[in-house]
């Protein structure tokens, strides 16, 4: 069974330092990873999405890595934000016949301090 | 564009009381989605629909039901509400292989 693993689970740093967010899954079949914002009370929102055949993507200041054989993705934020404050959770499509459901990570809840 | 829109926003129910959650996407999406998001258990699957006519229980499905009405609309059931279904609920949908878009989300309190 894949299980997606996220630390840590919450993290506080000072604006505009440059971070990195972490995500594990425990199975490499997978068809792509995505990773979501999620602001308190709302929906998830999301950032970017990498196929399994992709190493990275990039979207303005986020980028988004990914090690399949090792299990491994890295959510890199430039120039922190308060903005930016959320909770970040990854989520993997293993390979499996139909409806490619997704399996989440707990999440990663960001403080960014002005 | 809408994306995926959930009804209701908020809704108290007492226990045994019956509801059914509401959810369409306009994205022409195959696949849709039921999860539950509780403090502590993060997002987990309750049914899910690989395409119209075909739904399928995911990792929580006691105690609920789907309809996918259309390849537009998907809708949850709780027959009998229990506290123990206290949650807040989202919807989701997507093509293969691309990227999983989310509804804003239903509160639901049972009492």
């Amino acid at each position: 069974k894949q299980e997606v693993t996220q630390i840590p689970a919450a993290l506080s740093v000072p604006e505009g330092e440059n971070l990195v967010l972490n995500c594990s899954f425990t199975d490499s079949a997978i068809y792509n990873l995505q990773w979501f914002r999620q602001d308190p009370g709302k929906g998830l929102t999301s950032l970017l999405l990498i196929q399994s055949s992709q190493r990275e993507q990039t979207s303005g200041r986020l980028n988004a890595s990914l090690d399949k054989s090792s299990g491994r993705s890295t959510l890199y934020i430039a120039a922190s934000q308060p903005g930016d404050s959320a909770t970040y959770l990854c989520a993997v499509t293993p390979y499996e016949a139909g409806a490619q459901k997704l399996v989440f990570g707990q999440g990663t809840r960001l403080t960014i301090n002005p | 564009n809408a994306g995926v829109t959930q009804t209701p926003k908020f809704q108290v129910l007492k226990t045994g009381q019956s509801m059914t959650l509401q959810c369409a996407q306009d994205m022409n999406h195959n696949s849709m989605y039921w999860y539950r998001q509780d403090p502590g258990m993060g997002l987990r699957l309750i049914y899910y629909s690989a395409s119209e006519g075909t739904t399928d229980k995911g990792e929580v499905p006691n105690g609920y039901n789907v309809s996918r009405l259309n390849k537009r609309e998907f809708s949850l059931r709780l027959e009998s509400a229990a506290p123990s279904q206290t949650s807040v609920y989202f919807c989701a949908s997507k093509r293969a292989n691309t990227e999983a878009f989310f509804g804003q989300g239903t509160r639901l309190t049972v009492v």
